[in-house]
């Protein structure tokens, strides 16, 4: 069975630091690969979409592909209190396979 | 603000009732999903279309669902004979399939309460 799998957190950082998101997938088909910031009774919000390995940076987000090994991650620098959300990683192949999602809370 | 329009936000309803979702995309995407989602779980594809065509519905999606997209604009899910278990989000989400990466956006939920 196809899976993509999140630590389900919480996750707690200090404002100012770097927070860490890690997903691994099963899939070898899968080409692209995204992350979706979900706030709480809210609706998925795309944030970031990579499909070559290395690094992708957009403002204080970068996402990071090792097809090797089969995980994605996402870093965000100088976190805010408003980054915190749920965190879903996504692969796609012919159709998208979700992850459970990450809790992360930024600390004041 | 992604452009996609849901209807209603929630909806409280009896089991054994019928209920229906609308979903408007934005306008230039060809591809509408639909999504069922839990607390502390991820999305659950039910259904897509591209344009009018439905071209794939999940395998334990349950025959009291089903969806139609009328000249492949809107989209309306109905669930017949709802169940306490049918109370989930209800997430619709469109995309433009051409060339490059297809990218989703979703618009802001049904949150169905079955009592």
């Amino acid at each position: 069975q196809k899976e993509v799998e999140q630590n389900s957190g919480p996750l707690s950082v200090p404002e100012g630091a770097i927070a860490s998101l890690n997903c691994t997938y099963s899939d070898r088909g899968s080409q692209s690969f995204f992350w979706y910031r979900q706030y709480s009774g809210k609706s998925p919000e795309l944030i970031m979409s990579i499909y070559s390995n290395g690094d992708k940076e957009d403002g204080r987000f970068t996402a990071q592909l090792n097809k090797a090994s089969q995980y994605v991650s996402l870093l965000i620098r100088d976190s805010q209190p408003s980054d915190s959300a749920t965190y879903l990683c996504a692969g796609l192949n012919y159709q998208l396979i979700w992850g459970a999602g990450t809790k992360l809370i930024i600390k004041p | 603000d992604t452009g996609v329009s849901q209807n209603p936000r929630h909806k409280i309803t009896k089991r054994g009732q019928n209920v229906t979702f609308r979903c408007d995309p934005i306008s230039e995407h060809n591809r509408l999903y639909w999504y069922r989602q839990t607390l502390g779980q991820g999305p659950e594809f039910l259904t897509y279309f591209q344009n009018e065509a439905q071209l794939e519905k999940s395998r334990l999606l349950s025959d009291r669902f089903s969806a139609e997209r009328p000249k492949g604009s809107f989209s309306t899910l109905e669930i017949q004979r709802t169940e306490q278990g049918d109370s989930a989000m209800y997430l619709c989400a469109s995309s433009l399939r051409g060339t490059g990466v297809e990218k989703l956006f979703f618009g802001s939920g049904t949150q169905l309460s079955v009592l």
